[in-house]
């Protein structure tokens, strides 16, 4: 069974401080996909990134960056610098087959973890 | 470029009332789904479908129906409304065959049954 454990439930910085969001994900699949979304106030879903299990590279993206670290099944997400405009509900999923499916994949969600961000 | 199209936006039903989410992709997608969000819980997959004249049940399929009208449209119905389904629901798509294509979700419905 695939399963996505987002620990922090709610995290609150003041503005300009770094915060790193946690997420671990558990699989038996060899081949999977990360994801994080960001979903803000308004309650659309936003693709932030996507990495496949044999890409470990690190990415930075402006003052994104993501942390994959498949030895402990760890895919951590930090924001540089934060804005209040960071303020948003962050989603970590892990993309696998449905096997019923035949190719069809779908995305097993972490709960979610509240960035407020105050100013 | 509308990408995926849900109506209604809101809705609030009384228990034991029936209704039908609808979702449109323009996307030229094969896959679809059905998610519900629920606070503290995530997104939860209802149903889904593969491609064209398929469908299969998620994680938390009970109390929906589903129909994958053509390669564009894909509804969920609630028969019998219950206020355990009063949660926010999201459509989504995706190629079929592509391995790495993120989802595309709607705006949700939020939906409130009393």
């Amino acid at each position: 069974a695939q399963k996505v454990t987002q620990a922090q439930t709610e995290i609150s910085v003041v503005e300009k401080e770094d915060v790193t969001l946690d997420c671990v994900y558990e699989t038996r699949d060899t081949t999977y996909y990360l994801f994080w979304y960001k979903q803000p106030p308004s309650g659309e879903l936003v693709f932030l990134i996507r990495r496949n299990s044999f890409d470990e590279q690190n990415e930075i993206s402006g003052r994104y960056s993501w942390n994959f670290q498949k030895s402990t099944s760890s895919f951590n997400f930090t924001i540089t610098a934060s804005q209040v405009v960071d303020s948003a509900v962050y989603f970590c999923a892990l993309s696998t087959l449905l096997i019923s499916s035949g190719s069809a994949r779908q995305l097993t969600f972490g709960s979610g973890t509240q960035l407020t961000v105050l100013p | 470029n509308a990408g995926v199209t849900q109506t209604p936006k809101f809705q609030v039903l009384k228990t034991g009332q029936s209704m039908t989410l609808q979702c449109a992709q323009d996307m030229n997608h094969n896959s679809m789904y059905w998610y519900r969000q629920d606070p503290g819980m995530g997104l939860r997959l209802i149903y889904y479908s593969a491609s064209e004249g398929t469908t299969d049940k998620g994680e938390v399929p009970n109390g929906y129906n589903v129909s994958r009208l053509n390669k564009r449209e894909f509804s969920l119905r609630l028969e019998s409304a219950a206020p355990s389904q009063t949660s926010v629901y999201f459509c989504a798509s995706s190629e079929l065959g592509t391995t790495n294509s993120p989802l595309h979700f709607g705006n949700g419905t939020r939906l409130t049954v009393t």
